[in-house]
């Protein structure tokens, strides 16, 4: 079954490096997403991606985030200056049509990469 | 401001018992909500409702949204130890607003 692959599953960095997190979305699809979770609390949308351009973003998105499609597979998410309270799990996550609506499918997540900022 | 609120926040049951987990939202221009289980890292797929009154199955679980009452359900019958997780239920909003929105889940435990 196809699955959404993130890379690392965890990564530790010290408060004020940069650092990027990448996703290989399902091959035919077409939207891309970004979400966090922070221990012990609720799942939160980050991003949403389509065309190359970012469709949607929340109050959490500000500029110290950025996404990038570099090429036909990779989806990445890079955070400029970490701060302590970027510590979180990550979650990419992929869908056939922006609107799901058309199918019943749900958005596909991949496993998350664990983001722990000393 | 929309919301998603998922009640309880956790329950202890244990094998055979047959659990009911709630889920309120209030969304602009509600479009569809979904369940989804999460256990160890990423959230699995469950369900997605869009019409009310109609009971979406699989297994031992099933999902019915009533959008008059604004609110979803989720059973679980026969519960099984491998069913202990944490229950998400988001909801999607308008076709201009993509993202979902999620409750804080329910954290449910099958004892044996």
């Amino acid at each position: 079954e196809p699955e959404v692959t993130q890379t690392p599953s965890h990564q530790v960095t010290q408060m004020g490096q940069e650092v990027i997190l990448r996703c290989v979305p399902i091959s035919n699809h077409l939207y891309f997403y970004w979400y966090r979770q922070i221990l012990g609390q609720k799942v939160e949308f980050l991003v949403s991606f389509y065309n190359n351009e970012i469709s949607e973003k929340s109050e959490i998105f500000d500029d110290q985030f950025s996404v990038e499609r570099p090429d036909g597979s990779n989806f990445t998410l890079k955070i400029r200056s970490t701060k302590l309270e970027d510590s979180a799990m990550y979650f990419c996550a992929s869908s056939v049509t922006r609107g799901l609506w058309e199918t019943n499918y749900g958005y596909t997540f991949g496993s998350g990469t664990r983001l722990t900022v000393v | 401001e929309d919301k998603v609120v998922q009640s309880p926040l956790s329950l202890v049951v244990h094998e055979g018992d047959t659990v009911t987990l709630n889920c309120s939202y209030e969304v602009t221009n509600f479009r569809s909500l979904l369940w989804y289980k999460q256990e160890k890292k990423a959230p699995t797929f469950l369900f997605m409702l869009t019409s009310s009154g109609i009971e979406k199955k699989s297994g031992r679980l099933s999902s019915i949204l009533d959008k008059k009452e604004l609110f979803s359900i989720l059973n679980i019958t026969a519960t099984q130890t491998g069913d202990s997780a944490v229950y998400l239920c988001a909801v999607e909003a308008s076709y201009n607003n993509n993202d979902m929105r999620f409750g804080a889940g329910t954290r449910l435990t099958v004892k044996p």
